[in-house]
């Protein structure tokens, strides 16, 4: 049972580029979420899904887009990096609305 | 803006202490409240979680306890022990809403 894993770890881009970070839950938890963390902040939410085939807008979606792909995987796309995206990226699962929340490893991504 | 702060974003403790780490939020419709702890180049991981009929819980050496009046919510780590020295995150999740407002953190470290 690996929880949450989030491929890749590191990442650099160049303005403009784009790239997709994946997640993959193997819990069977219904609900998905990607966050941000910038330095000296707590994690701010980018996107959310809160079940398979449903996905909403946290506080932050300016510039990302998301897929549920399937009860298992959620990714999050940056179509073209900018360097205020450069942060690190914290994918999450829950079971239930009101429950805790399972984190992964995080990709740290700079945009230069 | 945030509706959840912690008061202090530092805190020392000397090893074998007790460490306090309050939280104070803005929404008095949240009705579930989760502490978490980040280590280092890792994700947040749970710690504690309490809902907003109880107003205390334990569980090993640490206990999460909710003020509703004062809108107020704290941690306490018994014992200090090195391997505690991370950031601790509050957050809280207001009801008929899948979203966590996580506070900025504390940092707590250890002294030996």
């Amino acid at each position: 049972n690996a929880g949450v894993t989030q491929t890749p770890k590191f990442q650099v881009l160049k303005t403009g580029q784009s790239m997709t970070l994946q997640c993959a839950q193997d819990m069977n938890h219904n609900s998905m979420y990607w966050y941000r963390q910038d330095p000296g902040m707590g994690l701010r939410l980018i996107y959310y899904s809160a079940s398979e085939g449903t996905t909403d807008k946290g506080e932050v979606p300016n510039g990302y887009n998301v897929s549920r792909l399937n009860k298992r995987e959620f990714s999050l796309r940056l179509e073209s990096a900018a360097p205020s995206q450069t942060s690190v990226y914290f994918c999450a699962s829950s079971e239930v609305r009101t429950g805790e929340q399972y984190f992964g490893p995080g990709t740290r991504l700079t945009v230069t | 803006g945030e509706s959840v702060g912690l008061h202090l974003p530092t805190l020392s403790v000397q090893e074998g202490d007790n460490s306090i780490i309050n939280c104070a939020y803005s929404n008095s419709a949240s009705d579930y409240f989760i502490w978490y702890k980040q280590e280092s180049g890792k994700g947040p991981q749970f710690i504690i979680d309490i809902r907003s009929n109880m107003d205390k819980r334990q569980g090993q050496r640490v206990t999460v306890l909710l003020n509703k009046t004062v809108k107020h919510l704290s941690l306490q780590i018994a014992a200090t022990q090195p391997g505690d020295s991370a950031v601790y995150f509050c957050a809280e999740n207001g009801s008929n809403d899948y979203k966590l407002s996580f506070g900025a953190g504390t940092t707590v470290t250890v002294r030996a």
